[in-house]
Formats: structure tokens, sequence, C-alpha cells
């Protein structure tokens, strides 16, 4: 069974600063990988998908890359603002479900 | 606006009684889900369904039943078999090929 872990679980930083968020899979055979971004009391919001063919995408001041060899993503956010404060979680889709990490927790600090 | 509009936001429900929670999708996607998520955990599969009229249990889906009679609805069941049912409810749907998932509010349901 896919399991999906993320390091840090929190993570407080300094605005301005660039950050990476770490997700990684135990098993490669993966459809795609998904970065979902949560506000508390709230549903997910997708920030960036990727697909196993794929290496990286990049939205605004988000870049996510994938390499499935290692079973590792990773989510690059530049130039941090306070407003990038929520959760963010992975997900890795084997085709007919998705498994998620339980998330790390960003806090930007003005 | 397309979206998922999940009903109601709060549900409060007495222990012993079944509840059922709404999830409804105008996207025209053929694949849906219900996720359970507790706090700490991440979100831990309940039913999902790629087409109308089938479905499949995910991993925890002892004590909740679900229906797909339309493409665009997905309605969840939790009975009172389901030993621990607090707990924030998210309905997402996704379209092939590409299956990029797209959720909805959530509901959060308390029993008493």
């Amino acid at each position: 069974k896919q399991e999906v872990t993320q390091i840090p679980a929190a993570l407080s930083v300094p605005e301005g600063e660039n950050l990476v968020l770490n997700c990684s899979f135990t098993d490669s055979a993966i459809y795609n990988l998904q970065w979902f971004r949560q506000d508390p009391g709230k549903g997910l919001t997708s920030l960036l998908l990727i697909q196993s063919s794929q290496r990286e995408q990049t939205s605004g001041r988000l870049n996510a890359s994938l390499d499935k060899s290692s079973g590792r993503s990773t989510l690059y956010i530049a130039a941090s603002q306070p407003g990038d404060s929520a959760t963010y979680l992975c997900a890795a889709n084997t085709g007919n479900q998705f498994y998620f990490g339980t998330g790390t927790s960003l806090t930007v600090i003005p | 606006d397309g979206g998922i509009t999940q009903s109601p936001k709060y549900l409060f429900r007495k222990e012993g009684q079944n509840v059922t929670l709404s999830c409804e999708q105008n996207l025209n996607h053929d694949a849906m889900y219900w996720y359970r998520q507790d706090p700490g955990q991440g979100l831990r599969l309940i039913y999902y369904s790629q087409i109308v009229n089938d479905f499949q249990k995910g991993d925890i889906a002892e004590g909740y039943s679900v229906s797909r009679e339309k493409k665009e609805s997905f309605p969840l069941t939790v009975t009172s078999a389901q030993k621990n049912p607090t707990a924030f409810y998210l309905c997402a749907s996704a379209q092939t090929p590409t299956y990029e998932q797209y959720f909805g509010p959530g509901t959060r349901l308390t029993v008493t």
C-alpha cells in the first residue's frame, strides 16, 4: 500500500524567505502527484499537478518537482508572504486512489 | 460558477441516527470521492466512484454507504454502525485522463 510522508510537520519562516516542503512516497508506480493548500476549516485547493512523465510544474511563486525513482516531490515557495500561511498537503495518485500525506503547517511571520 | 458543493457546512446528530451528507458537482467529472479528515491525520478514503451506478470501498468504508445514481451527485450516509463518526468530511471529483482532484468546502459532522 502506498504511504506518503511529509516533512517537516510544521515550519515557521520570516516573510520573504524561500522555502522547500518535502513529500516522499513508497511506491514509485504513481499516475501523478498533486500539491494542495488547506486553510483552517476549509476544503483543499489544488496548487500544482505533476503527471508521472513530468519532472516539474510551475505556477507563479510555486514550483513543484517530481523524482519518481527516489519517491520524492518538493514544493518550492519563493519570496514567502503571510498569506501563504496554511497547511500544504501532497497526494500520490495510483490511478484509482489518492494517498495523502499528513501535511506541513506553514506559518509566515510578517 | 463551476465547482463542488457540500451541504450542510455543519451537522449535528445524536448517536444512533443515520445521517446523509450531500455532494454535488457541475464540473462534468466522471470520478468522485469521499474522504474523512481527523486532526493530526491525513485524508483517508471512504468510497470512490469512477462512473454512474458503480462505486468502490476505500480504506475506511465500514459504517458508511454511498450511491451514484447521477453523474453530478455522490451522497454519503454515515450509519449508526460507524463507531467514531465525528470528523470533517470532504468530497472531491476528478476528470480523466489527468485525474486532477478538486475538493468541496467540507462538512463538519458532530455526533453526541
